[in-house]
């Protein structure tokens, strides 16, 4: 069964430094989404991307933050400069259409900044 | 703002009960509501995806209701298992595929 694919598995990185996430997500879906879960809360959305394009952003998504499709294959979540509070659990989705269906996510990227 | 509510206090039955979630959504009426399970350090696994205009769905051991009037909506498992245990998340969705999370409830079914 096809399934969305995360690396690393956990990053660990300092203050200030840039991180790339990286994901695959199933191989003929269109729509793109991250996500990310700091410990012990809820799940929050991002962003979603379809097209080349960013289609909708959360507030938590600022400047530090770009999403990138650079191939035909990968979608990438960067973070410029790391804040502590960016620590989470960081999950790719992807969904075979927009909207009303459903959305299937990868395991998802420990980020830890110290 | 549009929020989700969940009983964030976990639920424990018997295995072979029907174990019912809540999820409560505040403000217009959602497009759909979408019901994950997740499962420690894992990724969300969708499990029903329920329409504003449809009263009940089912899948197997699973039942999801939406009611529109109580804003809410309920999930029910039947017969259940303890591989059932799990966190629960009931998730509100829009035209364009965001989805807003509850915070989750975790089912524990003891043998």
């Amino acid at each position: 069964e096809p399934e969305v694919t995360q690396t690393p598995s956990h990053q660990v990185t300092q203050m200030g430094q840039e991180v790339i996430l990286r994901c695959v997500p199933i191989s003929n879906h269109l729509y793109f989404y991250w996500y990310r879960q700091i410990l012990g809360q809820k799940v929050e959305f991002l962003v979603s991307f379809y097209n080349n394009e960013i289609s909708e952003k959360s507030e938590i998504f600022d400047d530090q933050f770009s999403v990138e499709r650079p191939d035909g294959s990968n979608f990438t979540l960067k973070i410029r400069s790391t804040k502590l509070e960016d620590s989470a659990m960081y999950f790719c989705a992807s969904s075979g259409n927009r909207g009303v269906y459903e959305q299937y996510f990868g395991p998802g990227t420990r980020l830890t900044v110290t | 703002s549009q929020k989700i509510e969940q009983n964030s206090e976990a639920l424990n039955i018997q295995e072979g009960k029907t174990a019912t979630l809540t999820c409560n959504y505040t403000n217009y009426s959602p497009a759909y509501l979408q019901w994950y399970r997740q499962d420690p350090g894992r990724g969300p696994v969708f499990l029903l995806l329920i329409r504003e205009n449809e009263k009940e769905k089912r899948k197997e051991r699973l039942k999801v209701t939406f009611d529109t009037t109580l804003k809410q909506s309920l999930f029910h498992i039947t017969a259940s298992q303890p591989a059932d245990s799990a966190t629960y998340l009931c998730a509100r969705g829009n035209q364009g595929g965001k989805l807003i999370f509850g915070q989750g409830t975790e089912l524990s079914v003891k043998p």
